[in-house]
């Protein structure tokens, strides 16, 4: 069974520029997450999918972030414009149902300079 | 709000020797779940072995087990017989049952296994 696949691996971005994170999640997982994992803390949740709607984006810097499923499938997560405080890795994690066992991908790393 | 706590930013360990890992927490919740997450250098998380509150038992996984005092509030993750392989950062996580499913984290416990 393929896991949570994520791109791109790495990210080096000026600040004040965009970027947009891709994640496909595991076949026929209803709920997709993206956490924000800053170097020296855990993983922090920015939103949470439960097939294309939005079940809990709380934490999510709406001025700057934004994400979409589309389709209830694949997820785009973007930032514009990016501050150097977002360098961190981004990862996407994916479950069958809520509250059932998240997989997660291998994230990707940005530096924002 | 729920919190977890790791006290231990690094930990070492000799090649088939035993360590454990702390974790504490803060909820107001009764049900929930607890987790241990292995992190290696590729940074996908990867489940390591999961406590049910309501489960008086010890959750166990082969050479990884749990010392779960829920009065307490305590989740520390016991390693026996560690391998190099077993090297990685760990992390705890909280879970609720009822009004979120999000996983909140620690900030890691890095472990270094020596041969």
């Amino acid at each position: 069974e393929a896991g949570v696949a994520q791109s791109p691996r790495y990210k080096i971005i000026e600040k004040r520029q965009s970027v947009a994170f891709w994640c496909n999640p595991i076949s026929g997982h209803a709920t997709l997450y993206w956490y924000q994992q800053i170097l020296g803390q855990g993983p922090k949740l920015l939103i949470q999918f439960q097939n294309n709607g939005v079940v809990d984006d709380s934490q999510l810097p709406k001025d700057r972030f934004s994400a979409e499923r589309l389709k209830g499938v694949d997820s785009t997560l973007k930032i514009q414009p990016a501050k150097l405080e977002d360098s961190a890795v981004y990862l996407c994690a994916s479950s069958l149902e809520r509250n059932t066992e998240a997989f997660f991908g291998q994230g990707t790393r940005l530096t924002v300079v | 709000a729920q919190t977890v706590t790791q006290s231990q930013p690094e930990m070492s360990v000799q090649e088939a020797e035993t360590v454990t890992l702390s974790c504490t927490y803060d909820t107001s919740e009764s049900d929930y779940y607890l987790f241990w997450y292995k992190q290696p250098p590729s940074r996908q998380m990867i489940l390591v072995i999961r406590q049910e509150a309501y489960k008086q038992q010890n959750a166990t996984e082969n050479r990884f087990s749990v010392n779960f005092q829920k009065a307490a509030k305590s989740f520390s993750l016991k390693i026996s017989d560690s391998q190099l392989g077993d090297a990685a950062m760990y992390f705890c996580a909280y879970r609720g049952i009822y009004n979120t499913d999000k996983l909140i984290f620690g900030t890691g416990t890095r472990l270094q296994v020596f041969p």
